[in-house]
């Protein structure tokens, strides 16, 4: 166990359709992330939050947005879903913003899109 | 912008081979470098890191040296085991700006025979 929490592990869901991820981090990091894993594109990065604010965007579409709460858990909220958008997405975690900071993943969320 | 290339897989060796997977990084500055290795059905875990030129970075086995001349951070170890198949990522984080934007390579896959 990582510490950290990723929550569903697997969903199911149509075309069009809204779906939350949840990611909840290691206790006393600060810092959360989102990747998402592809076959075809591999690990991108989406978003980083820290201590509630936003300090850095990737290739996060516009249908997706997320936000870090006061607790500092995070969600990944991703609408209009499409077929493309099946991947496992995967939540990190550091203690701070430093370059040399070490993330921790959790197990992941994938998500299918029919 | 940042960008990590590693050797593309699958890699398949016999036990207790000699292992080798390249990785190379084109980057502004000093950023820190990383392996991540991921099990089937996990998430990323820390491997190893370097955080300046000519560290090395070892763990498990495993080693890397941060070779800021020829941008360099290739994965060695002397003697695979079944147990080290998984995906291995190369990844690079900006020494500074305030944020992580840990880019990763689009990881190599070791299959380890017996």
């Amino acid at each position: 166990d990582s510490g950290v929490t990723q929550t569903p592990k697997h969903l199911i869901t149509a075309t069009g359709q809204r779906v939350t991820l949840r990611c909840s981090p290691r206790s006393g990091d600060l810092s959360v992330y989102w990747y998402q894993q592809s076959l075809d594109q591999g690990l991108q990065f989406l978003i980083q939050y820290y201590n509630g604010e936003e300090r850095a965007k990737g290739n996060i579409l516009e249908r997706f947005s997320a936000q870090q709460f006061p607790d500092l858990h995070s969600e990944l909220n991703l609408s209009s879903l499409e077929l493309g958008d099946s991947a496992l997405y995967f939540c990190a975690s550091s203690k701070g913003v430093s370059g040399a900071n070490v993330l921790t993943f959790g197990a992941g969320s994938r998500l299918t899109v029919l | 912008g940042d960008s990590v290339t590693q050797m593309e897989g699958p890699v398949t060796l016999s036990e207790e081979a000699f292992l080798t997977i390249n990785c190379t990084y084109t980057a502004t500055g000093y950023p820190s470098l990383f392996w991540y290795v991921q099990y089937p059905g996990e998430g990323l875990q820390l491997l190893l890191k370097a955080t300046k030129a000519d560290d090395k970075g070892s763990n498990k086995g495993f080693e890397a040296t941060y070779r800021k001349e020829t941008t360099s951070f290739h994965l060695e170890k002397g003697s695979v085991q079944v147990s080290d198949s998984a995906v291995y990522f190369c990844a690079l984080s900006p020494s500074s700006g305030g944020y992580q934007k840990v880019t990763f390579g689009t990881g190599t896959k070791l299959q380890v025979i017996p």
